[in-house]
């Protein structure tokens, strides 16, 4: 089983839509997880970390479930620049960072 | 300024050659990683450096020889490199190498390996 499993792409939605991605990690003993966005032939960038409570910005929502070792991203009324791909993260003691394979959003006008 | 800089953009070398990846922060972090990307794939953790001492290495072939001069500057050598080596290489920097520091990545180096 990997360590990070995301759902697979491409997800391709219209402008205004929103969307809904999963992730889930195999090491119960995880404290930190992250999503990051990385757009074609560019560097990861954070988009936002994720506390057990949810947290929101903007457009983006991302919530942390324990019980269920889940992590999930929503975005709202999805833009044409949302199009990435976009990375869920966990994070291990010394900061090791590792990734999910990563899901491909494509939004179209 | 939360920038990484990494030189040189691209890279093509033969097997032979010996060739080393720069990477550079002003941020003040005490912690510096390289990662390998491979097409179509997520980025694999290779070598963290931590207050300039080698902290984790990924079990990483000999070919690649990481050097932290400084608290500033991260080098990756390169020799003797097989074409599977091809990828991007992307260099990150964090305040500190703990679970909960960001990491701030620099734009990477396309090196391909002929």
């Amino acid at each position: 089983r990997k360590e990070v499993e995301q759902d697979p792409g491409p997800f391709n939605v219209p402008e205004g839509a929103t969307v809904a991605f999963n992730c889930t990690y195999s090491n119960s003993a995880s404290q930190s997880f992250f999503w990051y966005r990385q757009d074609c032939r560019k560097e990861p960038k954070l988009l936002m970390s994720v506390y057990s409570s949810g947290n929101e910005d903007g457009r983006f929502t991302a919530q942390l479930n324990r019980a269920s070792q889940y992590i999930s991203l929503l975005i709202r009324d999805s833009k044409l620049s949302d199009s990435a791909t976009y990375l869920c993260v966990v994070a291990t003691q010394g900061g090791k960072l590792i990734f999910g394979q990563g899901t491909e959003l494509s939004v179209k006008p | 300024d939360t920038e990484v800089t990494q030189t040189p953009k691209h890279l093509v070398m033969g097997m032979t050659n010996k060739k080393s990846l720069k990477c550079e922060q002003h941020m003040g972090h005490r912690a510096m990683y390289w990662y390998k990307q491979k097409a179509k794939k997520p980025p694999e953790l290779m070598f963290v450096y931590s207050y300039e001492k080698l902290s984790i290495n990924e079990s990483v072939p000999s070919r690649f020889s990481p050097e932290c001069p400084n608290s500033s500057l991260l080098n990756l050598h390169l020799h003797a490199l097989q074409p599977e080596d091809s990828a991007l290489y992307l260099c990150a920097s964090s305040r500190l190498a703990g679970e909960q520091e960001t990491q701030y990545f620099g734009p990477g180096t396309r090196l391909l390996v002929l």
